[in-house]
């Protein structure tokens, strides 16, 4: 089944303490890219990847980082997370090609404190 | 630059009544256009997509849309609405550019459906 998976679905940390949301999909898809989703602004992009080892910013990148080493993996870090970055992440992956179907992960709550 | 502006942060209809979710774009070259759905605590599911063949796209659940380049439009509607459409609805865009798989969204609709 083509899945895009990510963990944790639901954290709350606190200010500055580094954390991690991974990402992996299945489909051997070159681009991967994270939004997040906040209310009354849809969902904007973070960072994406068109394969490995290249990634760029997308929208809203301050306060984030990426790293694409494996085709199949792209994990979203907070280096110190802020409590303006409490919000619903969603990472997607597709074929490089334009046009082709994106597909979500389930998304991953976080809260920051 | 790309952008979408979706008319109506909340629509609510009756169970069996019309539905139509508005959806207007603005883009530099030919898009291709998406609607996604999100259930309550889920990700986000593809509803349809346009992607420059036939103008009217039918998408799963019964939902439809149809592609008016001359009203920049894309609008979402279904004959029928059942109560589990209940959910939130966002449209979004893509630049027909090779590599270009950025997708930029509307602000969403979430659509209630009353028995």
């Amino acid at each position: 089944e083509a899945q895009v998976t990510q963990n944790p679905r639901y954290l709350i940390t606190v200010t500055g303490k580094k954390l991690t949301v991974t990402c992996s999909q299945n489909m051997n898809h070159e681009y991967m890219s994270w939004y997040r989703q906040d209310p009354g602004l849809g969902l904007r992009q973070i960072y994406y990847s068109m394969n490995v080892e290249v990634t760029d910013k997308g929208d809203v990148p301050e306060g984030y980082k990426v790293s694409r080493k494996e085709k199949r993996n792209f994990p979203l870090i907070l280096e110190s997370p802020s409590p303006n970055q409490t919000s619903l992440y969603f990472c997607a992956s597709s074929r490089a090609a334009s046009g082709n179907t994106i597909y979500f992960g389930e998304g991953s709550w976080l809260t920051v404190v | 630059a790309q952008s979408v502006t979706q008319l109506g942060s909340h629509v609510s209809v009756s169970e069996g009544a019309l539905v139509l979710l508005r959806c207007n774009y603005s883009s530099s070259v030919p898009p291709y256009l998406f609607w996604y759905v999100q259930y309550p605590n889920q990700g986000l599911q593809l509803l349809l997509k346009y992607t420059s063949a036939a103008t009217l796209v039918k998408g799963i659940n019964g939902f439809e849309a149809e592609f008016k380049k001359s009203e920049t439009s894309f609008h979402l509607t279904k004959p029928s609405a059942h109560m589990s459409d209940a959910a939130e609805y966002f449209c979004a865009v893509l630049p027909s550019l090779q590599g270009a798989q950025k997708l930029v969204f509307g602000q969403g609709t979430r659509l209630t459906i009353n028995p």
